[in-house]
């Protein structure tokens, strides 16, 4: 969904390294998501932001941060990036209404050397 | 704790042929229940979703699913596939209140033979 933007959209990195992921909609959208998707895994959510002053933790948050600079734009930090972080990552969006409904971005593959 | 099971990892069909996806759930209360397709190299595109009311959803693409209460299940189906139908296809529920979440299944990959 071309509203939905991430980049960058292919990173390599070395262990240790300090990463960020971006992702920046233009729905108005109040509510952001980051998930890692893992070969046969699906997708498993990491962090999750309903306004600039609301950030939640996922089911698998544990070396990752983010920060929502802004009702647009959300981050994902790896602060010292590992191996098993490699994975394709996603950012969607929802509004606030009942529909509930999330809109992906394009995804980043990330490769932890 | 809310559960989504695709319990077929990969189906192939022949162009033309009709196509049944299985997806269960596992959960306290009837939950928003979606239909996401990925295809190579691309993000999630939803498909359809169930909200309330006719358990029989359409989606775009000529896809329809089915909700079914007494299963929990809430299966996606199209008549006749096309090659371009090939692709991940991913179940979803999330929660009607309370904290947010979208709780994914581990996906079905569908290859069509031409």
């Amino acid at each position: 969904d071309a509203d939905v933007t991430q980049t960058p959209r292919n990173r390599i990195t070395k262990t240790g390294k300090r990463i960020m992921l971006e992702c920046s909609q233009t729905k108005g959208h109040d509510r952001m998501y980051w998930y890692r998707q893992d070969p046969g895994l699906g997708l498993q959510l990491i962090y999750y932001s309903f306004d600039v002053k609301d950030i939640n933790k996922g089911e698998i948050s544990d070396g990752y941060s983010v920060s929502r600079q802004a009702q647009a734009k959300f981050s994902l930090s790896l602060e010292s990036a590992i191996p098993n972080q490699t994975a394709l990552y996603f950012c969607a969006t929802s509004d606030s209404g009942v529909s509930e409904t999330q809109y992906f971005g394009p995804g980043t593959r990330l490769l932890v050397l | 704790a809310q559960s989504v099971t695709q319990p077929d990892i990969h189906i192939t069909v022949s162009e033309g042929a009709s196509l049944e996806l299985r997806c269960n759930y596992s959960y306290g209360a009837t939950p928003y229940l979606f239909w996401y397709v990925q295809s190579p190299g691309q993000g999630l595109q939803l498909l359809l979703k169930y909200f309330s009311g006719d358990t029989l959803v359409q989606g775009i693409k000529g896809f329809e699913a089915e909700f079914k209460r007494s299963q929990s299940s809430f299966n996606l189906r199209k008549p006749s596939v096309h090659w371009s139908d090939a692709a991940e296809y991913f179940c979803a529920v999330a929660p009607r209140s309370g904290s947010y979440q979208l709780t994914f299944g581990k996906g079905t990959k569908l290859s069509v033979i031409p």
